[in-house]
């Protein structure tokens, strides 16, 4: 089936501590991001990748890191410089169509949590 | 950054009851989108719309991209208990590379069966 996989669903952090959270597609979508979001709140944008080897900041890129070696995968890094990391982490993709943008389609999502 | 103001916050309804939500912007849209999303998962696509003025169904659900482009409302017809979930509206400020959505913060939904 094709889809946005992410992993792993739970996520314990130690304070200090860089953790990686996966997302993988096989919709051969060119562009994907990474959004966080809080309890009772919509969805923020961190980062996002137009490309391979291309990626941007989002509205709260501050202690996150990406890369976008492959066309289908696009890794986000919470850094030890994310002071406030306790949330809900969600990867979206998206192709491109003729009329420009493409609606996002989402994984089921990575739950971050510091022990 | 840019958000767009969707209302009602929450509603908590009867089954079998109509719903109708909204989502308005400042600036000119050129993509409206609807999600809904279930506790614990991401969202999913239920509505896309294109051109100012169309109208698009999904089942029970109907979706409308105003015709000032500033807006656009989502309407549940008999609402079932698994409607429950929040609902989020999105939308591309700008056509051609620009892949940002802006969001709305979510309208929750609960129904009494």
């Amino acid at each position: 089936d094709g889809g946005i996989t992410q992993s792993p669903k739970y996520l314990f952090r130690k304070e200090g501590q860089n953790v990686t959270l996966s997302c993988e597609q096989n919709l051969n979508h060119d562009a994907m991001y990474w959004y966080r979001q809080d309890p009772g709140q919509g969805l923020r944008l961190i980062y996002y990748s137009q490309i391979v080897n291309d990626f941007q900041k989002g509205d709260i890129a501050e202690g996150y890191s990406v890369s976008r070696e492959k066309k289908e995968s696009f890794p986000l890094t919470v850094t030890s410089a994310q002071k406030n990391p306790t949330a809900f982490y969600l990867c979206a993709s998206s192709g491109v169509g003729q009329g420009g943008n493409q609606p996002q389609h989402f994984g089921d999502g990575t739950r971050l949590s510091i022990l | 950054g840019q958000q767009l103001n969707q209302s009602p916050q929450s509603m908590f309804i009867q089954e079998g009851e109509d719903v109708s939500m909204n989502c308005t912007s400042s600036s000119i849209f050129n993509t409206w989108l609807w999600y809904k999303q279930d506790p614990g998962e991401g969202p999913v696509l239920l509505i896309a719309l294109y051109k100012a003025g169309e109208l698009t169904s999904n089942g029970r659900l109907t979706a409308q991209f105003g015709i000032t482009r500033k807006d656009s409302f989502l309407n549940i017809s008999a609402s079932i208990p698994s409607d429950v979930g929040i609902y989020f509206c999105a939308g591309h400020p700008n056509a051609g590379n620009n892949r940002k959505l802006i969001w709305g913060l979510g309208t929750s939904l609960a129904v009494n069966p």
